[in-house]
């Protein structure tokens, strides 16, 4: 079965500090991808970014860092010096068997200045 | 970036009305979705399509029905919309079938129905 799981339901910081947002996945495919989206108070959904599940070096894009460790079943979300636009709701997703995409329940962060 | 579109942003509707969410994308994508959200919780997949006159139920059932005429359209349909369906409708589009491609969303329809 697959499944995403996001235990932090939300999330207060205040600004300019690190904040991490935790996602740990189940799977029995060998080949899986990750992705993270952010929600915006606007409502879409916008694509953040995607890892396959060979590729476990970590990446750092901004103020954006991911880190995906398989031995714990987890792809986790670093955001540095936090500002308020980044307030909103982050889902991690996992991408298995037959294409389908699999959505954890979100953490919604809030940025206080 | 992604095109695509939903209309209307924002529907309050009475309770037995007919009615159709638009959703539309620009990126000539074969697949779309559409997913149901409450507030505060996760997404839930009610139909799917691979291309042109293809439609799925997802996981979530749903009275909604759809239908898959043109590659860019994708509309959803209530017959009788009832309070239960209150929520915000998302469509989502994907052009391949490898699971690296993301979904890339619209911007959702608020749905109010009393």
């Amino acid at each position: 079965a697959q499944k995403v799981t996001q235990a932090q339901t939300e999330i207060s910081v205040v600004e300019k500090e690190d904040v991490t947002l935790d996602c740990v996945y189940e799977t029995r495919d060998t080949t899986y991808y990750l992705f993270w989206y952010k929600q915006p108070p606007s409502g879409e959904l916008v694509f953040l970014i995607r890892r396959n599940s060979f590729d476990e070096q970590n990446e750092i894009s901004g103020r954006y860092s991911w880190n995906f460790q398989k031995s714990t079943s987890s792809f986790n979300f670093t955001i540095t010096a936090s500002q308020v636009v980044d307030s909103a709701v982050y889902f991690c997703a996992l991408s298995g068997t037959g294409n389908q995409f699999y959505f954890g329940t979100g953490t919604s962060l809030t940025v206080i200045p | 970036e992604a095109d695509i579109y939903q209309t209307p942003r924002y529907l309050v509707i009475g309770t037995g009305k007919k009615i159709t969410l638009e959703c539309s994308q620009t990126m000539g994508h074969d697949k779309m979705y559409w997913y149901q959200q409450d507030p505060g919780m996760e997404l839930h997949l009610i139909h799917y399509s691979y291309g042109v006159n293809s439609t799925e139920k997802g996981d979530l059932s749903s009275e909604s029905t759809v239908s898959r005429i043109r590659t860019e359209h994708f509309p959803l349909t209530l017959e009788s919309a009832r309070p239960s369906h209150t929520s915000q409708y998302l469509c989502a589009s994907s052009d391949s079938w490898m699971l690296s491609v993301p979904q890339y969303f619209g911007p959702g329809t608020r749905l109010l129905v009393l």
